[in-house]
């Protein structure tokens, strides 16, 4: 299963909102994570099942989408999201991750 | 708490072999998938590979299921990744991370710090 995301960078400033796409060559039903990996450091779990947000992580994030279209919103960007962002299909094996994108502020 | 430290990176001649460890603490080892994901140098996520709580089942990404064993060793809560016929597009940070299941949804909850293999002919 394919995963296109777009865009694969994005400059925003800090208060706006930002929205990432991500899209399945085929249906997925809810079966997509999305992870925020800073620089230099492991990627972090943010997002589960499409929409759940994962223990910890601020209510500024927000998942939508099911079956092949996915978004993730950060309502108000804050100077620490600065980072890259990156949606994975957990529907079938071989997982897959999309390409990521890097969020600058 | 849980953590999950890989090591056995470094640099390696192309056409060898190496063997990635990690080490897992801070739950019970038997109950939890473990995944290997890997990164080149300012690229995206690759998913590479599972193997089970049990043992049982392994999976690979297409691209890299003729080179990579999988592994784990429950008495050592250690999970293995060796991979053979290394080139230079293997040059990479490998990261070790625990699948968890909530519901019908699985997801990488916890991850290492990664381990840097340097391919170098």
């Amino acid at each position: 299963i394919q995963l296109t995301q777009s865009p694969s960078s994005l400059s925003a400033s800090v208060g706006d909102r930002v929205t990432i796409t991500c899209r399945a060559s085929q249906g997925i039903t809810n079966k997509l994570a999305w992870y925020q990996q800073k620089p230099g450091k492991a990627p972090e779990l943010l997002i589960y099942a499409a929409s759940t947000l994962h223990s910890g992580v601020p209510s500024r994030f927000s998942g939508s989408g099911s079956g092949t279209v996915f978004t993730l919103t950060i309502s108000s960007l804050q100077p620490e999201d600065l980072a890259s962002y990156h949606c994975q299909q957990v529907d079938t094996y071989p997982w897959t991750f999309g390409h990521g994108t890097r969020v600058e502020i | 708490q849980v953590q999950l430290v890989e090591s056995g990176g470094g640099v390696v001649q192309t056409g060898n072999s190496l063997r990635l460890s990690c080490v897992v603490s801070g739950f019970t080892f038997g109950h939890f998938n473990f995944h290997w994901v890997r990164q080149a140098p300012g690229k995206g996520l690759e998913w590479l590979t599972v193997i089970s709580f049990d043992g049982r089942n392994e999976y690979f990404a297409e691209s890299m299921k003729d080179r990579l064993i999988v592994s784990r060793d429950d008495s050592k809560s250690t999970v293995f990744l060796q991979m053979n016929r290394l080139t230079d597009v293997d040059s990479a940070v490998y990261y070790c991370a625990r699948s968890r299941c909530i519901g019908r949804s699985c997801q990488l909850d916890s991850w290492g710090q990664g381990t840097l293999v340097n391919v170098s002919s």
